[in-house]
């Protein structure tokens, strides 16, 4: 069964540092995406990636984020200068058609 | 705009036990896909199953059913004799094909303490 792999599994940063995320989709699907899950909270939409570019963000995903996919099998979030409002889970997923997701297992995310 | 409801915040059982959980879905799309995840103490999001609005029809898996009703935008999730393993948190989530952008919405999730 494909899966979607994230890495690291837990990451500690101090605030004000960057951090990148990383995951490797399924390797044939088209759409990439992140979601975010602050502890005991839902999981919420952050952005959608396709075609090598963003198709939707949420008000969320401020000028600190960023996404990026530097060869082709990697999927990156990067945010720039973590805030302890940053802490959560991190989910990525990614789809070959818009409604047949696959998740990662998450990267918790624990800003010092 | 699509929503996703889940009335229980948080529900305990004693093991063997069956226990529902509720979800009742909002859209317009007459494509969309409905999932139930599993999240377990350790964070990851386990896929219980996805359903599309076309079938209607309940699905059973073992010790888990679903129950689908399109009439009251319902897709409820069934555990027959419960046990303390299924103690997680439970979402239920909504994809429509044509919302582009936030198309996979979870609803708050229900919290399910399973007591031996």
């Amino acid at each position: 069964e494909p899966e979607v792999t994230q890495t690291p599994s837990h990451q500690v940063t101090q605030m004000g540092q960057e951090v990148i995320l990383r995951c490797v989709p399924i390797s044939n699907h088209l759409y990439f995406y992140w979601y975010r899950q602050i502890l005991g909270q839902k999981v919420e939409f952050l952005v959608s990636f396709y075609n090598n570019e963003i198709s939707e963000k949420s008000e969320i995903f401020d000028d600190q984020f960023s996404v990026e996919r530097p060869d082709g099998s990697n999927f990156t979030l990067k945010i720039r200068s973590t805030k302890l409002e940053d802490s959560a889970m991190y989910f990525c997923a990614s789809s070959e058609a818009r409604t047949d997701y696959t998740f990662g297992s998450g990267t918790r995310l624990t800003v010092v | 705009a699509q929503k996703v409801t889940q009335a229980q915040t948080e529900i305990s059982v004693v093991e063997k036990e069956d226990v529902t959980l509720d979800c009742v879905y909002e859209t317009r799309d007459t494509t969309y896909y409905l999932f139930w995840y599993k999240q377990p103490p350790s964070g990851e999001l386990v896929f219980l199953i996805r359903r599309n609005s076309f079938d209607e029809q309940n699905e059973i898996s073992g010790r888990y059913s679903w129950n689908f009703q399109k009439s009251t935008s319902s897709f409820n999730f069934t555990i027959t004799a419960s046990q303390v393993v299924d103690s997680a948190v439970y979402f239920c989530a909504l994809s429509e094909e044509f919302n582009y952008g936030q198309n996979f919405v979870f609803g708050p999730g229900t919290r399910l303490s399973v007591l031996p």
